[in-house]
């Protein structure tokens, strides 16, 4: 049981650069979400989904897009990249109806230096 | 809106310490509380939790209990061990999205 796969681990960007951060989930959740992680702010929400076709923003979405086409991922993309999006980047899922009990699951991370 | 405030780090202990981190809360409504931990390089994984008022969450020796009455969640430990160097994120939650506080650094020396 894989969970919730981000990929990639490690990425390096110039300013101006466009990319997107892979999230897959195998536990059928209907709710993902995408964080980032930042040094004394904690984990800051940036854009969720409830299920497919279906997408919401966050606490901090300006400058980035996501999509859900399958209830599987959840990509995250940056088409202009700026050193303040270096960051580290969460993806988590959850079950909807067993949330209080089976709370988000989470990604190992993806770390992103923007140059 | 929801809120969640959590000790300033970072927190260095010797081993067999007791540890408090403490946590409180704002919210409108009657959310679950949730402590999660990150060890280096990993992602967040859920410790405890409480969803109800008095309700006390337990898990590898950690323990928290939901005081409604002061609005606060806080952790502790009776006797710490290194492998319990982590950062300690507590977050609140009336649904499926979470609000986390800023996080603490523990670190615990032999």
């Amino acid at each position: 049981n894989a969970g919730v796969t981000q990929t990639p681990k490690f990425q390096v960007l110039k300013t101006g650069q466009s990319m997107t951060l892979q999230c897959a989930q195998d536990m059928n959740h209907e709710y993902m979400s995408w964080y980032r992680q930042d040094p004394g702010m904690g984990l800051r929400l940036i854009h969720y989904s409830v299920g497919a076709g279906i997408t919401d923003q966050g606490e901090v979405p300006n400058g980035y897009n996501v999509s859900r086409s399958t209830t599987e991922d959840f990509p995250l993309r940056l088409l202009s990249a700026a050193p303040s999006q270096t960051s580290v980047y969460f993806c988590a899922s959850s079950n909807r109806a067993l949330w209080e009990n089976q709370p988000q699951h989470f990604g190992d991370g993806t770390r992103l230096s923007i140059l | 809106g929801d809120s969640v405030t959590q000790m300033e780090g970072p927190v260095t202990l010797s081993e067999e310490a007791f540890l408090t981190i403490n946590c409180t809360y704002t919210a409108t409504g009657y959310p679950s509380l949730f402590w999660y931990v990150q060890y280096p390089g990993e992602g967040l994984q859920l410790l405890l939790k409480a969803t109800k008022a008095d309700d006390k969450g337990s898990n590898k020796g950690f323990e928290a209990t939901y005081r409604k009455e002061t609005t606060s969640f806080h952790l502790e430990k009776g006797s710490v061990q290194v492998s319990d160097s982590a950062v300690y994120f507590c977050a609140l939650s009336d649904g499926p999205l979470l609000t986390f506080g800023t996080g603490t650094r523990l670190t615990i020396i032999p």
